[in-house]
């Protein structure tokens, strides 16, 4: 069974570009959450997505965004990079909106120059 | 607010026992997970502690004190391949929704 994938691995981007990376959840899962983590640190809750609505989001700037799609897939969307969105985005999924069981994909490593 | 702490390092040597510490003070609480991550790799799920008490799983064990808002992970047995970082997460609700609030990691090194 496929685990949860993300794409792309890996990333490299200029300052003031936008990027979007993806991410599709385990089959049957039906949230998706997004985490931030800068090298060294622990994730940052970023958005949780749950049958196509947002239902949470974290203390990041409006240049973040996210949507979910119909087959429960997401994207993050990020505009206006700046070095300090380096990291390591990480996405996870679960069965539903209150379903403590994630399961995290092996995330997307964007450096930003 | 919104606070997890947990050492950054500890060392170890194979064979060994090691705790680590996690205190944590969260707005809303539903439980506390530990997961291991490996270098680049994503974090994968070790416990998850919901009630107050002991939950063993093979060399792994998680304590939880919800009136002390502690917990630690124990690690027995150590071999090589547990040098990874653990990561402390409070899960409940909060001001940004119910998600993992995630401690900054402890990173263990297991020699030999």
């Amino acid at each position: 069974d496929a685990g949860v994938t993300q794409s792309p691995t890996h990333l490299i981007k200029t300052r003031g570009q936008h990027v979007t990376l993806r991410c599709s959840p385990i089959s049957g899962h039906k949230s998706v959450s997004w985490y931030q983590q800068v090298l060294g640190q622990g994730p940052q809750f970023i958005f949780q997505y749950y049958e196509k609505e947002e239902r949470g989001r974290g203390n990041f700037p409006d240049r973040f965004s996210a949507r979910q799609f119909p087959n429960y897939s997401s994207e993050l969307n990020v505009n206006a990079l700046l070095l300090g969105d380096s990291a390591l985005y990480l996405c996870a999924s679960s069965l539903s909106a209150g379903s403590y069981g994630y399961t995290f994909g092996s995330g997307t490593r964007l450096t930003v120059v | 607010g919104q606070n997890i702490d947990q050492p950054t390092e500890m060392t170890a040597t194979e064979g060994a026992i090691v705790q680590i510490n996690c205190t944590y003070q969260t707005s809303g609480f539903n439980g506390l997970f530990w997961y291991q991550q490996h270098a680049g790799e994503a974090p994968t799920f070790l416990s998850y502690n919901v009630l107050d008490g002991l939950e063993e799983k093979g060399r792994f064990s998680s304590f939880l004190s919800r009136s002390k808002g502690y917990s630690y992970l124990l690690l027995k047995e150590l071999q090589m391949k547990d040098s990874a970082s653990y990561l402390c997460a409070a899960y409940g609700p909060n001001q940004a929704g119910t998600a993992l609030i995630f401690g900054k990691g402890t990173t263990l090194s297991v020699s030999s």
